[in-house]
């Protein structure tokens, strides 16, 4: 049972381009949508994260933006760099006790 | 990094065999996780804690188990291990479920 599904299981972007990563949930009590970063040999690191209240979340090159009628949320990579290349997990949960669901990631490769 | 430390970072084990994986905080956190790390499923519960011998089931919980008897230490057990568990586990942390979540380096552990 995936509750958090996300697209495309691979990216590659040419530098300075931009980095679409889309995500659909299901569970509507999730209040919480963050997204965290993987490069390898480490462990995930939270990049940005949002709530339903507000459409947009935008911090320096990385972009949210979150539909809450379509259950979706998306994450943006202006200018894309080579070293954005990593993995990309995309989750959804809340305080009332739904622990973090995590979509299946995406690699993304930032060619030169 | 947060104040994580899971150990070991490698193992090799043989089928049939107990593990024990071990996540140590310094962050006096309530919640602590264990997920496991497979290509294509992202990142998937296994097992949390909400308190000190307090433990709850996750997505795939079966053939583990898990402890807690002190605040800073969470236990993962592989009671016989199966090739099926060899995968990348990772401990992760937070204050509230949902809230940031703080991840270790992660454990790659190979079941032969």
């Amino acid at each position: 049972q995936q509750q958090v599904k996300q697209s495309p299981q691979s990216l590659i972007v040419q530098k300075g381009g931009i980095s679409i990563i889309n995500c659909a949930y299901e569970n509507t009590a999730f209040d919480y949508f963050p997204w965290y970063q993987q490069f390898p040999g480490k462990g995930p690191a939270l990049l940005i994260a949002i709530r339903p209240d507000v459409s947009e979340k935008k911090e320096g090159r990385f972009t949210i933006s979150f539909n809450k009628s379509a259950k979706q949320f998306s994450l943006h990579i202006m200018d894309s760099q080579p070293g954005d290349s990593a993995t990309y997990f995309c989750a959804g949960g809340n305080n009332a006790g739904n622990m973090l669901t995590f979509g299946g990631g995406t690699r993304l490769m930032v060619k030169p | 990094d947060a104040g994580i430390t899971q150990s070991p970072r490698h193992k090799v084990t043989e089928t049939g065999t107990p593990v024990t994986l071990r996540c140590h905080q310094t962050e006096n956190h309530r919640y602590m996780y264990w997920y496991r790390q497979d290509p294509g499923h992202g990142l998937r519960l296994i097992h949390y804690s909400y308190g000190v011998k307090d433990t709850d089931k996750g997505e795939v919980s079966d053939g583990y188990s898990v402890s807690r008897s002190k605040t800073e230490d969470f236990l993962l057990t592989l009671e016989s291990a199966t090739s099926s568990q060899t995968s990348v586990y990772f401990c992760a942390i937070s204050e509230l479920t949902g809230a940031e979540a703080f991840f270790g380096q992660g454990t790659r552990l190979t079941v032969v």
